[in-house]
């Protein structure tokens, strides 16, 4: 799988939109774009996924450039609760055999 | 309820001394995987199994041993441990058959101190 790049950090302010950037310069056609998040020391959470187009869920917006080579994860409306690390990995998606690297991640805080 | 569950959650032990991490999913999920979380290194993957009796090693596989008899459990073993496998371990399934998402889904986690 190809290998992602994040900040290590970042702050926001609550009630504004959280955009935690992820290049994956690397990436193959087949490959997605996963994020997960990690709150304090409790099991990663999925947060979404997409392939080249833009997805929206409940929890979050995923922007993907044309060219792949990048993402932006959007937290429209961070509350404090959204403080934890990140995580922005590829893979590809069925059953041929991969190892998934989670990295660092980008430890986001959301302040008062 | 779907979940990983993860036995024990808390474990002090000495060097040396074998132990088993167990883990099990109750969604008949194919590949099931187990990670390690130190402070400033991230989530590193030990070993992932892509079904029953098929196992591979992940990035840091050195002193662990994993089975996989049954596609529920995927149990992980620490023959002789050591105070660098202090950590805190983390468990995952995900479903491989057709429509699956990649979500992986994460166990609470196991913290093992060894003295």
């Amino acid at each position: 799988d190809a290998k992602t790049t994040q900040p290590p950090s970042m702050d926001c302010a609550e009630g504004r939109a959280a955009n935690l950037p992820c290049n994956h310069s690397t990436i193959s056609g087949n490959e997605y774009v996963y994020w997960y998040r990690q709150i304090h020391s409790q099991g990663p959470q999925y947060i979404i996924h997409g392939l080249k187009n833009n997805e929206t869920n409940e929890m979050a917006s995923l922007i993907i450039t044309e060219d792949r080579k990048s993402s932006t994860l959007i937290l429209p409306h961070a509350t404090l609760r959204d403080t934890a690390v990140y995580y922005c990995i590829v893979r590809v998606l069925g059953n041929s055999g991969y190892a998934l690297n989670f990295g660092k991640g980008t430890s986001l805080l959301v302040t008062p | 309820e779907a979940q990983v569950t993860q036995n024990p959650r808390y474990l002090i032990t000495v060097t040396g001394k074998k132990l088993t991490v167990t883990c099990s999913q109750n969604m008949n999920h194919e590949y099931m995987s187990w990670y390690r979380q130190d402070p400033g290194l991230g989530l590193r993957q030990i070993y992932y199994s892509m079904n029953v009796e098929v196992t591979d090693k992940g990035d840091v596989p050195e002193g662990y041993k994993v089975s996989r008899k049954e596609k529920r459990n995927f149990p992980l073993i620490l023959e002789s441990p050591s105070p660098n496998q202090t950590s805190l371990y983390f468990c995952a399934s995900t479903p491989l058959a057709g429509g699956a998402t990649g979500e992986l889904f994460f166990g609470e986690g196991s913290r093992l101190t060894v003295l």
